[in-house]
C-alpha cells in the first residue's frame, strides 16, 4: 500500500521558517517525481514545487520561488519543503504527491497544516 | 501559465441523475495532459482521470472524461452518494501545473 505522511506543519509568525517532511512508502521512491500541493482553507487547490527522481530539475510556483526550497532524500523515501520568509497568504494544508506521467498525482497525503500569524 | 476555467461553480443534482462539468484553457493543452480530481470534506484529492480521457486505477466506469485542446469534461453518468464533493481539472503540460477553481457537486 502507497503511503506519503506529511509533518512539520505549525503556527509561525510572519518572516519566520518551516520545513515540511513527507516520509513514503510502499513504492520505490526514486522512480518517481514528487510535488507539493497546497490548499488554503476553505479554498482551491495550488501547486507549489516538484522534484525529478534524481534531484537533476526542481520547480517552483511563482508565489514561492526564492522563499521555497524542495529536496529529497532517497535512501530515507523522504520529501522535504523549506519555507523561508513565510507570509500570512501561506497559510494552507500543505500536501506532499507522488507523480505519474510527469506531473498528474496518483497518490496524496493527509496534508500538513501550516498557519502564518502574528 | 495556462489559466483553468471550470464551470459551472455548483451543480445540483439528483442521485443518479447524470452530472457534466467543464474545463476551459486558456491555451491548448499539448498532447491532452489534462487530469480530474475528486476531494471529499476532509480528504485529500483522488486521481480520477488522467490524460483526458484514461480513468486512474479504481475508478468506477460511470466517471468519464473527454476534450482536447481547450475545451474538456468530465462526466458523472448516474450519481451515487460518495459521488457528491468537489471535482478539480489540472493541467500538467507546462510549468506552473495549474488547477482549475473546482465545481462543487451538490445534492438537489
Amino acid at each position: 500500500e502507497v503511503r506519503l505522511v506529511e509533518s512539520g506543519g505549525a503556527l509561525v509568525q510572519p518572516g519566520r521558517s518551516l520545513r515540511l517532511s513527507c516520509v513514503t512508502s510502499g513504492f520505490t521512491f526514486d522512480d518517481f517525481a514528487m510535488h507539493w500541493v497546497r490548499q488554503a482553507p476553505g479554498k482551491g487547490l495550488e501547486w507549489v514545487s516538484s522534484v525529478t527522481w534524481n534531484s537533476s530539475k526542481k520547480r517552483y510556483a511563482d508565489s514561492v520561488k526564492g522563499r521555497f526550497t524542495i529536496s529529497r532524500d532517497n535512501a530515507k523515501n523522504s520529501l522535504f519543503l523549506q519555507m523561508n520568509s513565510l507570509r500570512p497568504e501561506d497559510t494552507a494544508f500543505y500536501y506532499c504527491a507522488k507523480a505519474l506521467g510527469g506531473a498528474y498525482f496518483d497518490s496524496w497525503g493527509h496534508g500538513t497544516l501550516v498557519t502564518v500569524s502574528s | 501559465e495556462i489559466v483553468l476555467t471550470q464551470s459551472p461553480g455548483t451543480l445540483s443534482v439528483s442521485p443518479g441523475e447524470r452530472a457534466t462539468l467543464s474545463c476551459r484553457a486558456s491555451q491548448t493543452v499539448t498532447s491532452n495532459y489534462l487530469a480530474w480530481y475528486q476531494q471529499r470534506p476532509g480528504q485529500p484529492p483522488r486521481l480520477l482521470i488522467y490524460a483526458s480521457s484514461s480513468r486512474a486505477a479504481g475508478v468506477p466506469d460511470r466517471f468519464s472524461g473527454s476534450g482536447s485542446g481547450t475545451d474538456f469534461t468530465l462526466t458523472i453518468s448516474r450519481l451515487e452518494p460518495e459521488d457528491f464533493a468537489v471535482y478539480y481539472c489540472q493541467q500538467y503540460d507546462i510549468s506552473p501545473f495549474t488547477f482549475g477553481p473546482g465545481t462543487k457537486v451538490d445534492i438537489k
